[in-house]
């Protein structure tokens, strides 16, 4: 099945700098990635996603790549401000049928 | 529009006993997910709905989990007896046919389970 590996587990960014998380996937399949922030307490909630044939999409601060051929994808926020702050899940999906998560990141940004 | 709706929030049980969860999708979404969150994990997919039929439950343990979706739409989770290792966060998720172009998952806030 599919598996989806996701680095780094933890980040710590100062306010206004940069992050960017990373995700593999082993399946060729998968032709859908999306991402979510998760906050305490709280179920995942979309915060951007790419198709398969698309190798990036930007909505404001938060971009995402997608690199087919080394089956891999990433999330960039810019401009980080402390209400970013959460775990952060990337999936990969095969058409009509399930998702498969990564373990999360652990995003920090420190005031 | 409302969100996806489950309850409890939270539940409390022992070992053995057994507990169900409810959830209630957002309209006219077809296909319902139950997942399991372990703490410091990612969701891990119990079973997938599409309408009232099951299109994936290869991960849910059958022996003590079962799961409905009547109507094709609320659904509801069961475990009977749990275990200690059950102690975790049940998610509910609800999306458009992936054919209609929306895969995009719509989660609720889940059920945090507590096993003694």
């Amino acid at each position: 099945g599919e598996n989806v590996e996701q680095h780094p587990s933890t980040l710590s960014v100062q306010e206004g700098d940069s992050a960017v998380i990373k995700c593999t996937y082993s399946d060729s399949a998968s032709n859908y990635f999306p991402w979510y922030k998760q906050e305490l307490g709280k179920g995942p909630q979309l915060i951007i996603d790419i198709r398969s044939n698309v190798g990036e999409k930007k909505d404001q601060r938060i971009a995402v790549t997608l690199n087919k051929t080394a089956k891999h994808f990433s999330l960039h926020i810019t401009e980080t401000q402390p209400e970013d702050s959460a775990v952060y899940f990337c999936a990969a999906s095969i058409p009509t049928r399930k998702s498969t998560f990564g373990d999360g990141t652990t995003l920090t940004v420190k005031p | 529009e409302a969100g996806v709706a489950q309850s409890p929030r939270y539940k409390i049980i022992e070992k053995r006993q057994s507990v169900a969860f409810w959830c209630n999708p957002i309209s006219g979404h077809a296909t319902l997910y139950w997942y399991q969150q372990i703490l410091g994990q990612g969701p891990k997919l119990l079973i997938q709905f599409q309408n009232n039929g099951v299109v994936d439950d290869s991960q849910l343990p059958k022996d003590r989990f079962s799961a409905e979706r009547l109507k094709g739409v609320d659904s509801t989770l069961k475990i009977q007896p749990a275990k200690l290792e059950d102690s975790a966060v049940y998610l509910c998720a609800s999306s458009s046919l992936p054919g209609q172009g929306k895969q995009a998952q719509h989660f609720g806030d889940g059920t945090r389970l507590s096993i003694l």
